[in-house]
Parts: structure tokens; sequence; C-alpha cells
């Protein structure tokens, strides 16, 4: 099976734009989490979503959003870039079910490194 | 009680040594602790998990061991290798609905094995 893909690997941003990064999960995966990577606050939740739903949302600020397709692709949005927001943006997959629950293993993509200037 | 603490922050090992890594916790309710590799430019990858209901995990030269009482759980990973030169990350993960797709993860640790 293929692994998780981001794009675009890599987005340099000026302050006050927004931002869309786009995951795919490993094929059957319905589960998609978002995390934020810096060398300060280390590896951070942001949300995940499941059929088409966010389930379950980290500590961030509103401007950093998502949605699933039905294809359990997941995009994550950020509005209004903030310097702080340069980071690695990390997605994984699992095979979590719809009950969620009892944890299964989450497998990383290689990540959208964003910087802002 | 959300808190993973990872120590140490850097390790440096002989070629051949034992690298360990050590994770506390505090949250009762966390079921679920992976353990992940990172190398430069990569995302982490699932290296070894264990649930509360064992005491050891060893996949290969990597094993876990878990301390329920103590809410503690390491990492060692045996005949250490150059190869083995990555950051180290513990994660925890627990039950119900405001936990669902949430990994918790400690700070990290830089290994280094020297040849």
């Amino acid at each position: 099976k293929a692994g998780v893909t981001q794009t675009p690997r890599y987005l340099i941003k000026t302050r006050g734009q927004q931002v869309t990064l786009s995951c795919s999960p490993i094929s059957g995966h319905r589960s998609v989490s978002w995390y934020q990577q810096t060398p300060g606050q280390g590896l951070q939740f942001l949300f995940e979503y499941f059929s088409e739903t966010q389930r379950n949302k980290g500590n961030f600020p509103g401007r950093f959003s998502g949605r699933q397709f039905s294809n359990s692709r997941s995009e994550m949005n950020v509005s209004t870039l903030e310097l702080g927001d340069s980071a690695l943006y990390l997605c994984a997959s699992s095979s979590a079910g719809r009950r969620g629950g009892k944890n299964n293993e989450q497998f990383f993509g290689p990540g959208t490194r964003l910087t802002v200037l | 009680q959300q808190q993973v603490k990872q120590s140490p922050q850097s390790l440096i090992v002989q070629k051949g040594g034992i690298s360990i890594i050590n994770c506390a916790y505090e949250n009762t309710a966390f079921d679920y602790f992976p353990w992940y590799q990172q190398f430069p430019g990569k995302g982490p990858a699932l290296l070894i998990a264990i649930r509360p209901d064992v005491s050891e995990k060893k996949e290969g030269r990597f094993t876990i061991s878990f301390n329920k009482s103590a809410k503690q759980f390491s990492l060692h990973i045996m005949d250490s290798q150059p190869g083995d030169s990555a950051t180290y990350f513990c994660a925890a993960s627990g039950k119900g609905s405001s936990n669902t797709g949430k990994l918790i993860f400690g700070q990290g640790t830089t290994l280094q094995v020297k040849p």
C-alpha cells in the first residue's frame, strides 16, 4: 500500500496570507489527524477527521481549520498567517473506526514545511 | 495531566551499546503508548507500541518496558547502530471521544550512535 502523501512539501508565504495543505491517507484509512511540529513546542495535535466530520480538536486558534472529503482526503487551512505559524505540518492516517475510542496505529506523511516571512 | 515527559533530551551511545529513553505520564486514562522514530526531513515513523495490559514488548532490537504503577515506559535499543541516529518520540493516547485520533507526544530525544 502507498503511504500517506502530503502536498506541497514546501511552502513560503508572507504574514497575513492564507494557506491550504493537502493530505491523502493510506488506502482504506478513514481517520486523518493533523499535527504541528516546531522546535519549541514539539508535536502538537491540531484536529482529527473521520467520515467528513471533525471528531476532535486541539488547542489552536480558529485560524486553523480543516475538512475531509468523501474519499478521506483531507485539507487544512491556516488563515491570516503569523510568523509563529512557521512549522512542519504533519498528517497521519489510521484505521480507527466510527466509534473511535480504542486508538489504532497512526501513520505519518512526510509533512509540509511552511515558512512564513 | 495531558503531558508526557521524555528524557533525556539528547543521548550519545557507542555502536553496539544500549540506548535507553524514558517517558512518564500522569493521565491514568492513557491506554496506548507508541514510539516514533524521525529522521531529518521525514515524518515520524511508528517503531513499536504497547498497551498497559503487558509489561514488555519486543520487536527486533527495540523493546518497550512498561510500568503501570509508576506511570512510566521506556524504549531500549539493543546493539545500537549508526543508522539508528535519529530523534525518538514517545506518545500516549486514551479512550473516549475527547481523545479520538489524538496522540500526545513527549518532547523528543536526539540519539547519536558513534561508530
